[in-house]
């Protein structure tokens, strides 16, 4: 079945480091990606998203490029902030429908000052 | 966007007692969703909340132990039914106004059963 893998966590970066964090898909047909963010005492909210093969989706920094000849969607940033530390959920939807996706684990990230 | 108010936002329950958490959202809505976050877990689809009909569940959960109700196009709820210690988990709502568009979550629930 269709299914998500996730770097796992915690990551812990000093402020200005480069970040990636790695997610990785199996699915059958052309499953939509996501990456969700969920910050301390809030709800997941949608970070960005790519919808076809080499589509690039980008939000507040973070980017992450549909590679379907390696199954992946890396999330990257080039210099993180403290206001970064959250939870990061790589996710998939193989029906057309944000509704139902499935997760990966989730990324805890910490950034220092 | 979509305003989803989630509650309770955290409760400690007794073993064979049931839980009910409700659900709200600020407008109408296409599509209500469940999801649980075991400790350590990702999140995993428990049913799709359908309006003035059954939900539609996932393989694994089942109506008898996670009912769930739609009465409208704003509100549903999921009740966590004669609960075990393996009952603990957040328990997180999810929105779609329209088809392909974006999910909106609610701050979850975090239960934790003794």
């Amino acid at each position: 079945g269709n299914s998500v893998t996730q770097m796992e966590g915690p990551v812990t970066l000093s402020e200005e480091a480069f970040l990636t964090i790695n997610c990785t898909y199996t699915a059958t047909g052309y499953p939509s990606l996501f990456w969700y963010v969920q910050y301390p005492g809030e709800g997941l909210q949608l970070l960005l998203k790519a919808t076809k093969a080499d589509d690039k989706g980008s939000n507040k920094g973070f980017e992450a490029t549909y590679r379907k000849e390696t199954t992946s969607f890396h999330l990257e940033k080039g210099s993180v902030q403290v206001s970064d530390s959250a939870v990061y959920f790589c996710a998939l939807s193989d029906g057309g429908s944000q509704g139902n996706l499935i997760f990966g684990k989730g990324t805890k990230l910490s950034v220092k000052p | 966007s979509a305003v989803i108010s989630q509650k309770p936002s955290r409760d400690i329950c007794q073993r064979g007692t049931s839980l009910t958490i409700q659900c709200q959202v600020d407008s109408q809505v296409t599509m209500m969703f469940w999801y649980r976050q075991q400790p350590g877990q990702s999140l995993t689809l428990i049913a799709t909340a359908n309006q003035g009909s059954e939900a539609t569940y996932e393989s694994g959960f089942v109506i008898d132990k996670f009912p769930i109700s739609r009465p409208n196009l704003t509100f549903s709820t999921l009740t966590v039914s004669n609960m075990s210690p393996e009952d603990s988990s957040i328990y997180l709502c999810s929105v779609l106004r329209q088809m392909n568009t974006e999910a909106f979550f609610g701050q979850g629930t975090r239960l934790t059963v003794v």
